[in-house]
């Protein structure tokens, strides 16, 4: 089973520029997760899905940053324009979205590590 | 404070002693808790969950949980080299969890 996939992997831009990630969950997960990590800190939540929905997106700095996720499935983060304090690990999750051990487990992406210069 | 606490570390292990992760969490409407295992410049993979208070085994890992107490706990038996990551603590309500920002462990060979 495949798992979790992001791209780009890395991303290098300048301030003021916008910057795109894009994630592909596990097949038949319903939930999906972007976080945001800075160095020496644990993930932090910046927008929740259910299916299509965000419904939690309260941690979602929405002046600059915005989300899809067209169709329930594949979701795009985006950030315009980039400061240099976005530069981290944008990391994405996925999980089956039931109730329970097994529904609630998370299975994270390799991440796209953004610098802003 | 932080929702969820732990203690940065290091910590330092000889192999094959027993390694203690140690969490603290203080909303206590959180249900259920997991352990996340993260290599340098790796992403979080699950180590274990545990929804119960008590001990849940799995292989050489250990999940302790006191919900009275609001305190998580894993252990890490025979430890390896390998074992050398940042161990990250996460609970979980309503759907969103929420992590600490981990202990890093260096098991010495």
């Amino acid at each position: 089973e495949a798992g979790v996939v992001q791209s780009p992997r890395y991303k290098i831009i300048e301030k003021k520029q916008p910057v795109a990630f894009w994630c592909n969950p596990i097949s038949g997960h319903n939930t999906l997760y972007w976080y945001r990590q800075n160095l020496g800190q644990g993930p932090e939540l910046l927008i929740r899905y259910e299916n299509e929905e965000a419904v939690d997106d309260s941690q979602l700095p929405k002046d600059r940053f915005s989300a899809e996720r067209l169709k329930g499935v594949d979701s795009t983060l985006k950030i315009q324009p980039a400061e240099l304090g976005d530069s981290a690990v944008y990391l994405c999750a996925s999980s089956p979205g039931t109730s329970g051990e097994v529904g609630e487990t998370q299975y994270f992406g390799p991440g796209t590590r953004l610098l802003v210069l | 404070q932080k929702e969820v606490e732990q203690n940065s570390g290091p910590l330092s292990v000889p192999e094959g002693a027993i390694a203690s992760l140690n969490c603290t969490y203080s909303d206590r409407v959180s249900q259920s808790f997991f352990w996340y295992r993260q290599y340098s410049g790796k992403s979080p993979e699950l180590i274990m969950s545990i929804y119960s208070n008590g001990d849940k085994e799995d292989g050489r890992f250990t999940a302790q949980l006191n919900k009275a107490s609001q305190y998580v706990s894993l252990l890490i038996r025979d430890s390896q080299p390998s074992d050398s990551a940042t161990y990250l603590c996460a609970a979980h309500f309503a759907g969103k969890s929420t992590f600490g920002d981990g202990t890093t462990l260096t098991v010495k060979p």
